[in-house]
């Protein structure tokens, strides 16, 4: 299958600074990725839709002026969590599809932990 | 809430039996799909079964899928202590994946 790569795997950083992490689609092109969280022992929810060259569009609940999301060209996507706080630590994986109806191919996530 | 629901919530079963796991969806979908989760990793997409479909296999996997119920089931047969991880389902509409509550499996030599 595809490969997408996330990075990084974890990062620990300090409350009130602002991370971000890169989601790479490694051998295809791909128009729309997605970006989740994942809390411990629950499902992934997710939060934003990316879409190449335009704004992304946020689930119900997610602040888009803290979850920044730039997917500038078909292969790379980034989500910044600014002003990060403890509540933020999470699990965040992005996915990659090639268009609707196929399969998707997901990163294996960024662990982060704001302390 | 966006996630669908998944049944039962954490199976506990020993070598060589079949696990069993079903899902519930709320919206229409294009083709829903299965995934594995290990502790604190990525996913590891298994199957995917397409809205016209009702039955597909792969290996030691079986899914079935009836829209009309909007719900799915996953069969593992033969398990393995290998098989142990968490198991969600995902409603695929238009590309946007909607995953379900998900299945804790332990399977013990």
């Amino acid at each position: 299958g595809a490969v997408v790569s996330q990075h990084p795997s974890w990062v620990i950083c300090k409350s009130g600074t602002s991370v971000k992490i890169e989601c790479r689609s490694l051998d295809f092109q791909a128009t729309t990725m997605f970006w989740y969280r994942q809390f411990p022992k629950q499902s992934l929810m997710l939060m934003a839709t990316s879409n190449e060259g335009s704004k992304a569009t946020y689930e119900q609940g997610v602040e888009k002026d803290k979850f920044l999301i730039n997917h500038a060209s078909l292969t790379l996507s980034t989500l910044t969590v600014t002003s990060a706080h403890p509540e933020d630590s999470s699990f965040y994986i992005c996915s990659a599809s090639g268009g609707p109806g196929t399969e998707a191919f997901f990163g294996q996530g960024t662990r982060l932990t704001v302390v | 809430s966006q996630q669908g629901e998944e049944d039962p919530q954490a199976l506990s079963i020993q070598e060589g039996e079949n696990a069993t796991m079903n899902c519930s969806y709320k919206t229409s979908i294009n083709n829903l799909q299965w995934y594995r989760q290990n502790s604190g990793r990525g996913l590891v997409h298994l199957i995917l079964i397409r809205s016209n479909e009702r039955e597909k296999h792969s290996g030691r996997l079986r899914v079935t899928l009836d829209t009309s119920k909007k719900s799915s089931s996953l069969l593992i047969t033969a398990s393995r202590a290998a098989d142990t991880a968490s198991y969600f389902c995902a409603s695929d509409s238009w590309g946007k994946l909607q995953f379900g509550a998900g299945t804790q499996v332990v399977v013990t030599p």
